[in-house]
């Protein structure tokens, strides 16, 4: 069964660099998640979209955006990268309120 | 504001069944689920409730009390492969925010 793709899976970037990440969720599901998972620590909710639209916003900094697109791929992108933006990003996704299929993340590392 | 409290670590030997708790508190309630997640993958889904009472799947259940704001995971006859973190989610709001607690780390030994 499909499930739900990131890329890149390692990413390295120096501090003040660019990063986007991409998210391909299940087909027909119609919600996306992106979560920030620091070592040691649970996933904290940045943002979510249902119907490509934008629905749910956490503790995301105003340096990340992200948006979902008509194929219903999303991406997070993060600008003026810190040190303490190394993390796991996850995406996930579902349909309506059913369960939650996560991706199996992005390592970022920034140096 | 989202409140949700897990014990930080739990110990079991295996065989045994361990119970693991989970409390909210947060404005709105959808649903809560529970994940396992092993260090460096991606949480994997273990079990939903939306209505008071358990549900059973397998060696895993899952308990609901909304007025309560409670539920627990319970797991039996366990595995070595069981020690995980395992994670209490709520969605909250108007369902497409996914909460998680701050994560059970289950140790299984012999």
């Amino acid at each position: 069964a499909a499930g739900v793709i990131q890329s890149p899976r390692h990413l390295i970037k120096e501090k003040r660099e660019t990063a986007t990440l991409k998210c391909y969720p299940i087909p027909r599901h119609d919600t996306v998640y992106w979560y920030q998972q620091g070592p040691g620590q649970d996933p904290q909710f940045l943002i979510s979209f249902y119907e490509k639209m934008q629905s749910d916003k956490g503790s995301i900094p105003d340096r990340f955006s992200a948006q979902q697109f008509s194929d219903y791929h999303s991406e997070l992108n993060m600008s003026s990268l810190e040190l303490g933006d190394s993390a796991l990003y996850f995406c996930a996704s579902s349909l309506r309120q059913g369960e939650a299929f996560f991706g199996q993340g992005t390592r970022l590392t920034v140096v | 504001g989202q409140n949700i409290d897990q014990p930080t670590e739990m110990t079991a030997t295996e065989g045994a069944i361990v119970q693991i708790n989970c409390t909210y508190q947060t404005s709105g309630f959808n649903g809560l689920f529970w994940y396992q997640q092993h260090a460096g993958e991606a949480p994997t889904f273990l079990s939903y409730n939306v209505l008071d009472g358990l549900e059973e799947k397998g060696r895993f259940s899952s308990f609901l009390s909304r007025s309560k704001g409670y539920s627990y995971l319970l797991l039996k006859e366990l595995q070595m492969k069981d020690s995980a973190s395992y994670l209490c989610a709520v969605f909250t709001g108007g369902g497409n925010k996914l909460t998680f607690g701050t994560g059970t780390q289950l140790k299984v030994e012999l």
